[in-house]
């Protein structure tokens, strides 16, 4: 089935840093949503984005909706060790019932 | 977090042996998903439901069967269970106003 591109597939970085990923598509999107999962636990909302430019923080967390409607980028501000997980990606198109999937970011924390 | 609940969370059962997984939300959203989450694979829908006793297949329905009798629970059944069965499934809910989708804890089942 159809996924979306999603990069860097993993990464390891430093407790503090900041950590940024994209996804980007070949079709447009009325809905970008960012999703972190947990060993072993279900994929959790972190950011649901509507409009095209549009930038939406949740704490730490910061998502952008881009201006062609096929990308959406995730940064996080100062990691800390329980920001590890998968992180990915989700488009949807309006009227339809159907999301598409990202490929994952695997985030490492070192301390 | 979204009202959803699925059980069992943990599954083993032999080949050939009918199992259902269930999934039940309190949020009252129109649509209900089973997904499969398999490395490699990433999550793979395998049935939906846009209301009561509406379904309609997803991308890899094959083996499974899904009914909604009801809009808070959607059941997905595996008539004869095949080792390539064994997975991590996962109900999610939508209602298609605000297009967030959520998703429930996830069922690990494995097929012997």
């Amino acid at each position: 089935g159809q996924q979306l591109n999603q990069s860097p597939q993993s990464m390891f970085i430093q407790e503090g840093e900041d950590v940024s990923m994209n996804c980007t598509s070949s079709s447009i999107f009325n809905t970008w949503l960012w999703y972190k999962q947990d060993p072993g636990e279900g994929p959790v909302l972190l950011i649901a984005l509507y409009k095209a430019g549009e930038l939406t923080s949740n704490g730490r967390l910061t998502a952008q909706f881009g201006i062609t409607r096929k990308d959406s980028f995730l940064n996080i501000s100062a990691s800390i060790p329980s920001d590890v997980g998968i992180y990915f990606c989700a488009g949807h198109t309006s009227g339809t019932y159907k999301y598409i999937f990202g490929t994952g970011t695997r985030l490492k924390v070192l301390a | 977090d979204a009202g959803i609940t699925q059980s069992p969370r943990h599954k083993v059962t032999e080949t050939g042996t009918p199992v259902t997984l269930r999934c039940h939300q309190t949020e009252n959203h129109r649509y209900m998903y089973w997904y499969r989450q398999d490395p490699g694979h990433g999550l793979r829908l395998i049935h939906y439901s846009y209301g009561v006793k509406d379904t309609d297949k997803g991308e890899v329905s094959d083996g499974y069967s899904v009914s909604r009798s009801k809009t808070e629970d959607f059941l997905l059944t595996l008539e004869s269970a095949t080792s390539s069965q064994t997975s991590v499934y996962f109900c999610a809910i939508s209602d298609l106003q605000d297009n967030e989708q959520f998703f429930g804890p996830g069922t690990r089942l494995t097929v012997l």
